[in-house]
């Protein structure tokens, strides 16, 4: 049983709907990420949350817009995508920004047609 | 450099093998150091973590040597579970993110 849950666990959506991710943790931690692992690539960091508020946004396009409405819960929210955003995207979360050990979620495989 | 880069592998070793695996980093400032284990299609999830010169536990063993910026992964005798892809974990940048390695892959052989 994970601490980090992610829900839906696999998506296929057009390049013209819009969906949302979400996360939760369980472990009471302050920080939260999401990643993006495409195929043969290494593990992308895409916004950094710590107690709430947006420490990081790694050039994201803005067709991702992440929401954190409080420490235990997260939410990718996803519009106008193109098919090379197909990728497996992956919360995770710690107990403070930095320096500690995250937990992972099991991912969201999205697939984007 | 790249803030953090592995071996490019893929490792391909015999049950009861001992493989090693190497990961340097370019943030000399950073203090913890972490090993993850991914499995096909699966998330990463955290092997060991090094705070100081090395960690052990049981068959693995993490070293870290801090004037070289490298960190080690030694695992002893292989067993077939052991096959999955390795990341090195760093904190680096003005936010310290966790900054991953493209990681190693093993494959133990029966």
């Amino acid at each position: 049983e994970t601490g980090v849950t992610q829900t839906p666990r696999h998506l296929v959506m057009g390049m013209t709907n819009k969906k949302s991710l979400k996360c939760e943790q369980h472990l009471g931690h302050n920080a939260m990420y999401w990643y993006k692992q495409s195929a043969k690539k290494p593990l992308e960091l895409m916004f950094v949350y710590n107690f709430k508020e947006q420490t990081e946004n790694n050039s994201v396009p803005s067709r991702f817009s992440p929401e954190c409405p409080n420490s235990s819960h997260l939410f990718l929210h996803l519009h106008t995508l193109q098919p090379e955003d197909s990728a497996l995207y992956l919360c995770a979360s710690s107990e403070g920004q930095g320096h500690t050990e995250a937990f992972f979620g099991q991912g969201t495989r999205l697939t984007v047609v | 450099r790249k803030e953090v880069e592995q071996d490019p592998g893929p490792f391909n070793v015999p049950e009861g093998a001992t493989v090693a695996f190497n990961c340097t980093y370019s943030n000399s400032a950073s203090q913890s150091f972490f090993w993850y284990r991914q499995d096909c299609r699966k998330e990463p999830k955290l092997l060991m973590s090094v705070y100081s010169s090395g960690n052990e536990d049981g068959r693995f063993t993490a070293q870290l040597n801090r004037a070289s910026q490298y960190i080690s992964l030694l695992i002893r005798d292989s067993k077939l579970s052991d096959s999955a892809t390795y990341l090195c974990v760093v904190p680096s940048g003005s936010a310290r993110q966790l900054t991953f390695g493209s990681g190693t892959q093993l494959t133990v052989l029966p």
